[in-house]
């Protein structure tokens, strides 16, 4: 598609149970990112992948949260049991790489906006 | 691991004046600083990048600066216009264990009033 692609654009979910998050890349982007914008706060980085290698995942905050990206393209960011701390607006992102990694801006996608209760 | 402090964390400016918003960074092997604005529902969106061996970019209204031995960056926009209105994030590409990606500052809020 034209750009980076993410539903549900919004989603509330009651404490404890388990969301899904998705996010479709740019096509020909190798590269992804998840990050995670609470009210008023900056962008928290949760996890990058980089083509076929092993994800980046220093950024997340629990073992309630996981992602994965199925051939080389769709990712789906994972959380488990949530809590009401985990009410926030989750970003994904896509680019190109280089050598360098991130060298590259980011397109970043609308967010899905999570809501636990 | 990097930090990247912004300032203002808001800032108000007539219609026709410049807007400067300033960031620091911890880590001195950072590369690549971009800046990002976000409208309201929006994703943030890629308005002007710059690479650490050039101390200035401007496209248009917009012009970053950076100062590699200072550790400091900052975005002018000169001749506001209420459209411009919107959260700017600056970033810094990292070094350390999330080597490739971006860390962010805590983001400014722009209001320009006609």
């Amino acid at each position: 598609g034209a750009g980076v692609s993410q539903s549900p654009s919004n989603k509330v979910t009651e404490k404890g149970k388990d969301v899904e998050l998705r996010c479709d890349p740019i096509s020909g982007h190798t590269a992804l990112y998840w990050y995670r914008q609470s009210l008023g706060q900056g962008l928290e980085f949760l996890i990058y992948f980089q083509g076929n290698s092993a994800p980046d995942k220093s950024g997340l905050p629990s073992d309630r949260f996981s992602a994965e990206r199925t051939g080389g393209s769709v990712s789906t960011l994972t959380i488990q049991r949530t809590q009401q701390e985990d009410s926030a607006v989750y970003l994904c992102a896509s680019s190109l790489a280089s050598s360098t990694g991130g060298a590259y801006g980011y397109t970043f996608g609308s967010g899905t906006r999570l809501t636990v209760v | 691991g990097e930090n990247v402090e912004q300032h203002p964390s808001t800032l108000s400016v007539q219609e026709g004046d410049s807007a400067v918003i300033k960031c620091t960074y911890s880590d001195s092997a950072s590369n690549y600083f971009p800046w990002y604005k976000q409208e309201l529902g929006k994703g943030p969106q890629l308005i002007i990048d710059i690479r650490s061996n050039v101390g200035e970019k401007k496209d248009q209204r917009i012009a970053v600066t950076l100062n590699k031995t200072a550790k400091h960056f900052s975005l002018h926009i000169t001749e506001t216009q209420p459209e411009d209105s919107a959260v700017y994030f600056c970033a810094a590409l990292g070094s350390g264990n999330s080597g490739y990606a971006l860390n962010f500052g805590k983001g400014t809020s722009l209001l320009v009033t006609p």
